[in-house]
């Protein structure tokens, strides 16, 4: 069964300072990963993908994500941080189910940002 | 805009007082699906449907049950609340994938309040 982890629960960095969240994933066969982003009593908004090709995805809200299939890993990145990006963040990774993708995300990463 | 709609945005209910849950969307996708967000935890997949065919998952209590009389609507009923089922209840849509290769789009949650 496929499983994500997130090593670190809440960060701070000051704005301006760069970012990165890691995010580690069990999966057998080729993962399909996602981040995304929620921000308080609101829903799930998607940050990036990864799906194929190259292992460097851009995303929104200047956002990327580096791909190391030899690490298992997906970790998320921003040079600068806005005051704006203080939310929690979930990377998942996406299955097959037949018909559907079931996700299994991560326990999150509450990020906070300093003025 | 095409979208994924949730309501109410909060819900109280009483202990053991049936409830229901409403999500509609309008970006014609086959699949819907259901989670639950407890507080500082990941979304944790109750079920999904493709098309009318209802999947549940395998921990999913009986408690939860789901309808979806049309490609746009899908309900999620809690037959007899308790105190453990208060959380974010959020609704999701994909196209239908025969692979993990499908993004979800989320609306914005319903809070549900057990008294």
């Amino acid at each position: 069964a496929q499983s994500v982890t997130q090593p670190d629960i809440h960060i701070t960095v000051s704005e301006g300072a760069s970012l990165e969240l890691r995010c580690n994933y069990s999966y057998g066969a080729t993962p399909y990963l996602f981040w995304y982003v929620q921000s308080p009593g609101q829903g799930l908004q998607l940050l990036l993908k990864y799906f194929s090709g190259d292992t460097l995805v851009q995303g929104i809200k200047g956002f990327e994500a580096e791909f190391k299939r030899s690490q298992s890993s997906f970790n998320l990145r921003k040079p600068s941080v806005h005051w704006s990006d203080a939310a929690e963040y979930f990377c998942a990774v996406g299955a097959n189910t037949g018909t559907a993708s079931k996700l299994t995300f991560g326990t999150g990463t509450r990020l906070q940002v300093t003025l | 805009d095409a979208m994924v709609i949730q309501n109410p945005r909060y819900q109280v209910t009483q202990f053991g007082k049936p409830v229901t849950l409403s999500c509609s969307q309008t970006l014609n996708h086959n699949v819907m699906y259901w989670y639950q967000q407890k507080s500082s935890q990941a979304p944790k997949l109750l079920f999904h449907y493709y098309d009318k065919d209802f999947n549940n998952e395998a921990d999913t209590p009986d408690n939860f049950q789901s309808r979806r009389p049309n490609t746009s609507f899908c309900f999620l009923d809690i037959r007899s609340p308790g105190l453990g089922d208060a959380a974010m209840y959020l609704c999701a849509t994909s196209r239908v994938a025969t692979s993990g290769r499908a993004e979800q789009f989320f609306g914005p949650g319903t809070r549900l309040t057990v008294l």
